[in-house]
């Protein structure tokens, strides 16, 4: 089976820009989790995609955010780009089944994100 | 709430010796806990996950942990460090209730040789 994929795997942007980054999730799993990982704030949960919808998000502001589609890869959109945006953003998936707890989330390698 | 505390940021051992990551937890629920490992500039790898089965859980490369509900702990230990090794490590809780994952600061492992 073919492991988390995400792309592109370095971006270069520049402040107010706004930037999609992608992640194809392992097949048949249909739970994306998408985690911000800075040297400073670690690693932070941005949100969860369950069949299409939202069903999770952490504390980040609108200018972040995602969407999947039926085919369960998923994106995620950051507008208005800051340069404290700058970071490895990582794409998990499970199967998301609910009451699942022996789901594992499965990470992709990241896509780095300069913002200059 | 469910938390994570990695109680030392960095730990460093001689190669061959015996590793120690600590990790306690909060947990309002009958969590999940696992330990990912990160290579330099890689994504995040499974070395083992506890899921209410056995206490003491076996994962990779050599590794394990024990679940210990009354010190509310899972520390991830090795018997003999090898250069390989070296990397971040995170503990990490789920809960199935939410389905929040929390993961802990991390803590960046030195293997000397």
């Amino acid at each position: 089976k073919a492991g988390v994929t995400q792309t592109p795997r370095y971006l270069i942007k520049t402040r107010g820009q706004q930037v999609t980054l992608s992640c194809s999730p392992i097949s048949g799993h249909r739970s994306v989790s998408w985690y911000q990982q800075t040297p400073g704030q670690g690693l932070q949960f941005l949100f969860e995609y369950f069949s299409e919808t939202q069903r999770n998000k952490g504390n980040f502001p609108g200018r972040f955010s995602g969407r999947q589609f039926s085919n369960s890869r998923s994106e995620m959109n950051v507008s208005t780009l800051e340069l404290g945006d700058s970071a490895l953003y990582l794409c998990a998936s499970s199967s998301g089944l609910a009451g699942a707890r022996t789901d594992t989330q499965y990470f992709g390698p990241g896509t780095r994100l300069t913002v200059l | 709430a469910q938390s994570v505390t990695q109680l030392d940021s960095h730990v460093s051992v001689s190669e061959g010796t015996p590793v120690l990551l600590r990790c306690n937890y909060s947990s309002s629920y009958s969590p999940s806990l696992f330990w990912y490992v990160q290579h330099p500039n890689k994504g995040l790898q499974l070395l083992l996950k506890y899921t209410s089965a056995a206490t003491l859980v076996k994962g990779i490369n050599g590794f394990e942990a024990e679940f210990k509900k009354s010190e509310t702990s899972f520390h991830l230990t090795k018997p003999s460090a090898h250069m390989s090794d070296a990397a971040e490590y995170f503990c990490v809780v789920s809960e199935v209730r939410g389905f929040k994952t929390i993961f802990g600061a991390g803590t960046r492992l030195f293997v000397k040789a």
